[in-house]
């Protein structure tokens, strides 16, 4: 049972560059979202899922994309990275919110 | 209160003392308050989920209350220990255009002084 597993660790990329930011859990749970760290500000909710095929934005959804196909995982996808989203992103997955969250290792990303 | 709120921001506090911080959330939409504690360089991990007023929750020296009609939760420490040093998050979740949708607070990073 591996849990949340979040690839890459760590990611530099230019201004304007795309990647996919890749989660995955093995614990059958229907809600998945992913959260971006800032200094002083927390855990701030980008996008989040209830179940394959149904995704929402979150509190900062602008800049990302997600699509849920399976419900293992859960990927994130920059479009065109701009150095205001360099942060740690974390990825998380539970039953529902009437059951803790599990968080992924995190992916630091720096953009320049 | 539409945002949730922490208090306080950070905390020193004497290896032995008690301590308790605050996290104020709406009131309205309620469904679910989780506390987690989040370890520098590591992954946060769960502490107490709470859904009805009411609540208590105690894990060890660790307890939690929950107040929904007013918005609040308190989370106590008894005794504080070098290990409980961290950064303890609330994370209010309520319904939002049918889905249950999570704010985070910003946390209070606590340091147990030896």
């Amino acid at each position: 049972n591996a849990g949340v597993t979040q690839t890459p660790k760590f990611q530099v990329l230019k201004t304007g560059q795309s990647m996919t930011l890749q989660c995955a859990q093995d614990m059958n749970h229907e809600y998945m979202s992913w959260y971006r760290q800032d200094p002083g500000m927390g855990l701030r909710l980008i996008h989040y899922s209830v179940g394959a095929g149904i995704t929402d934005q979150g509190e900062v959804p602008n800049g990302y994309n997600v699509s849920r196909s399976t419900t293992e995982d859960f990927p994130l996808r920059l479009l065109s990275a701009a150095p205001s989203q360099t942060s740690v992103y974390f990825c998380a997955s539970s039953y529902s919110a009437r059951y803790e969250q599990y968080f992924g290792p995190g992916t630091r990303l720096t953009v320049t | 209160i539409l945002n949730v709120e922490q208090s306080p921001q950070s905390l020193h506090v004497q290896e032995g003392d008690s301590t308790n911080f605050t996290c104020s959330f709406p009131s309205s939409n309620f469904y679910a308050l989780h506390w987690y504690r989040w370890e520098t360089a590591k992954s946060p991990e769960a502490l107490f989920v709470m859904t009805l007023n009411g609540d208590e929750k105690k894990k060890g020296r660790i307890s939690a209350t929950l107040n929904t009609k007013e918005g609040y939760s308190y989370l106590y420490i008894k005794g504080s220990q070098p290990e409980d040093s961290a950064t303890y998050l609330c994370a209010s979740w309520g319904l939002s255009g049918g889905y249950q949708k999570v704010t985070f607070g910003t946390g209070t990073k606590l340091q147990v002084i030896p």
